[in-house]
């Protein structure tokens, strides 16, 4: 069973500076297989990134994704306030969605 | 639009049973596959398993073999999850979610959750 581990755990930035979270795979993973989600307090999670590097319906170009192998990054290029949020990794094999532990993405 | 509604949060006792529903609205409730999580305080969400609503196949996630039950009710577009035996450490959010796409790869929407706290 694949497992991601996501770091930073939590990440301080400011408005307009730039984010990078990871996510590491115990195994290699079909990139078309692999998205991040955002979740703010209260909410259910919500698509961002797909197939590695697509953008989810409504979601500001920002936000990309890349990535191959074992190793897949998610980059916020200029932090918005609605940015701050938990980003998690997701990927998809044998029916099952496993997700990362998260990362807090708060402000400084 | 696409709308999953569930039902509201549930306080039950150690040993207790819960039962939750999500209600799909704006696409044919038989075309996708419903997946249920658990997310605990903290932590990222976990697949518990899914419920195709056309034939009612269902698969669950290892760890809640024996654990969960879910169904689907194609007369009112609506699946449910059913926890037994609760305990402490099941006090989560539980969410159903949907994959519009042909390959189920990534869950679209999501329900707003439902709230169940276990507690003596």
């Amino acid at each position: 069973e694949i497992v991601l581990t996501q770091s930073p755990g939590t990440l301080s930035l400011s408005p307009g500076e730039r984010a990078t979270l990871s996510c590491r795979a115990s195994q290699r993973t079909n990139s078309r297989y692999l998205g991040w989600y955002q979740q703010k307090p209260g909410q259910a999670p919500r698509l961002v990134i797909y197939g590695v590097s697509n953008r989810a319906t409504g979601i500001p170009d920002r936000f990309s994704g890349s990535g191959s192998g074992t190793d897949f990054t998610l980059i916020i290029s200029r932090l918005e306030p609605e940015d701050f949020a938990v980003y998690f990794c997701q990927e998809y094999g044998d029916a099952h969605y496993t997700f990362g532990q998260g990362t807090k993405l708060e402000i400084k | 639009e696409v709308q999953l509604v569930q039902s509201g949060a549930e306080m039950k006792k150690p040993g207790a049973t819960v039962k939750i529903s999500c209600k799909v609205s704006g696409y044919t409730f038989t075309a996708h596959n419903i997946n249920w999580l658990q997310q605990a305080p903290g932590k990222g969400p976990e697949w518990m398993g899914l419920v195709d609503p056309q034939d009612g196949e269902v698969i669950y996630a290892e760890r809640f073999q024996g654990k969960v039950t879910i169904s689907a009710d194609t007369t009112i577009d609506t699946a449910f999850m059913e926890l037994s035996s609760l305990k402490l450490e099941e006090t989560a959010m539980y969410y159903c979610a949907v994959s519009l796409r042909d390959l189920p790869t990534f869950l679209d929407v999501w329900g707003e959750g439902t709230t169940v706290i276990v507690s003596s």
